[in-house]
């Protein structure tokens, strides 16, 4: 069953712009809600994490807005730059289980 | 932070042989780590927990007979295919959990191909 649905599937962005990435969820079960970020041919890696009780979380060029009445979180990528070209993945946890969104591949052009 | 490592990273195999996948943790030990299976272009999909020292918790629909997991120790697991055939063809990476509870170190995967 489709417990996180992320979107949109792909996105380009020019350099410098703003990349936003959508993920819903289903049950209210969760504890938390990362995000991992993931080159070609290689493992996930942790980018973000933001807790329930918690509406925005900022690191860097990341940040994470979260509504937990809609049960919606969000990426944005400010400033973003070629190097940020990877496919993204939200998550939520379940106990210790992640299950991941669908994925966004995110380009960006110079 | 923490390093995961799985071997070998690509591997060819004919169909009807058994291919062993290792991951092992390699700065810190773990009692639990997970399999994913990913397919092209698609999202991880979470095939097993391992647990060291006892067996490992299938997620439904995967076969524990097709894909045998071993958690010898707290540094290693592994993934075993048997019998293994294309449609097993798939990237199959490993994690294990960070000290944050929403935290996982991946693997770099291993690229299976069975002909």
């Amino acid at each position: 069953q489709q417990q996180v649905k992320q979107s949109p599937q792909s996105l380009i962005v020019q350099k410098g712009g703003i990349s936003i990435i959508n993920c819903a969820y289903e049950n209210t079960a969760f504890d938390y809600f990362p995000w991992y970020q993931q080159f070609p041919g290689k493992g996930p890696a942790l980018l973000i994490a933001i807790r329930p009780d918690v509406s925005e979380k900022k690191e860097g060029r990341f940040t994470i807005s979260f509504n937990k009445s809609a049960k919606q979180f969000s990426l944005h990528i400010m400033d973003s730059q070629p190097g940020d070209s990877a496919t993204y993945f939200c998550a939520v946890i379940n106990t210790d289980k992640l299950i991941f969104g669908t994925g966004t591949r995110l380009q960006v052009f110079p | 932070g923490a390093v995961v490592s799985q071997h070998p990273s690509r591997v060819i195999c004919k169909s009807g042989t058994s291919v062993k996948i290792e991951c092992r943790s390699l700065d810190f030990q773990a009692t639990t780590m997970f399999w994913y299976r990913q397919f092209p272009k698609k999202s991880l999909m979470l095939m097993a927990t391992s647990n060291e020292g006892s067996k490992a918790t299938y997620e439904q629909g995967v076969e524990k007979d097709k894909f045998l997991i071993n958690h010898a120790s707290l540094t290693l697991s592994t993934l075993t295919v048997t019998s293994a055939h294309p449609e097993d063809s798939s990237f199959y990476i490993c994690s294990a959990p960070g000290t944050a509870p929403y935290e996982q170190y991946f693997g770099p995967g291993t690229r299976l191909t069975v002909t």
